[in-house]
């Protein structure tokens, strides 16, 4: 699976729109890219995920550029909820979709 | 939809006893789940794979006699800490796939272990 750069930590006002970036620059044709959050002293929660194109659900945008070697999450309107360690995974179709967590992005959103 | 359980929230043990962790999921039938820990400021490790029916893939490293997995439902899996230690101490967190086709994995809300 592709390794994967995300900054440690990042700061949002609320009601700002929160840009997550994750660079992936050696993803391959068939992985996809998943993004995961974990509230502290929670389980992880599922997000969003895409393969090339822009993806866009109740939670979250994503971005992908189109040479797939970067994506973007995108949390329109964060709240103090959203505060959390944002994680961008990639995962191959096929594969025993096993989560690789890396060190993910600290979110705090500020009131 | 898409809501997996965990049970207890938190257990204190001695050391040298055995604790069992269930993982159930509530509104699917998962045939993987995942067994992953957790320690203070880290990221997730992920322990083992449970396929329902058969034995549990260990990762490098995970001792399968200490870390017994039972899959035998398709909405339970448990794990069984056994002889532990107080290095044994971390955050458990398992986690379902809804089928053979779907990718996303949907989190318990883990189990805090605390070993004295």
């Amino acid at each position: 699976d592709a390794k994967t750069t995300q900054p440690t930590s990042m700061d949002c006002a609320e009601g700002r729109a929160a840009n997550l970036p994750c660079n992936h620059s050696t993803i391959s044709g068939n992985e996809y890219v998943y993004w995961y959050r974990q509230i502290h002293s929670q389980g992880p929660q599922y997000i969003i995920h895409g393969l090339k194109n822009n993806e866009t659900n109740e939670m979250a945008s994503l971005i992908i550029t189109e040479d797939r070697k970067s994506s973007t999450l995108i949390l329109p309107h964060a709240t103090l909820r959203d505060t959390a360690v944002y994680y961008c995974i990639p995962i191959s179709s096929g594969s025993a979709r096993q989560l690789t967590f890396g060190s993910g992005t600290q979110l705090t959103v500020l009131p | 939809g898409a809501v997996v359980s965990q049970h207890p929230s938190w257990v204190i043990c001695k050391s040298g006893t055995s604790v069992k962790i269930e993982c159930r999921s509530l509104d699917f039938q998962a045939t993987t789940m995942f067994w992953y820990r957790q320690f203070p400021k880290q990221s997730l490790m992920l322990m083992a794979t449970s396929n329902e029916g058969s034995k549990a893939t260990y990762e490098q490293g995970v001792e399968k006699d200490k870390f017994l997995i039972n899959h035998a439902s398709l909405t339970l899996s448990t794990l069984t800490v056994t002889s532990a230690h107080p290095e044994d101490s971390s955050f458990y967190i398992c986690s379902a796939l809804m089928g053979p086709s779907i990718y996303e994995q949907y989190f318990g809300p883990g189990t805090r272990l605390t070993v004295t």
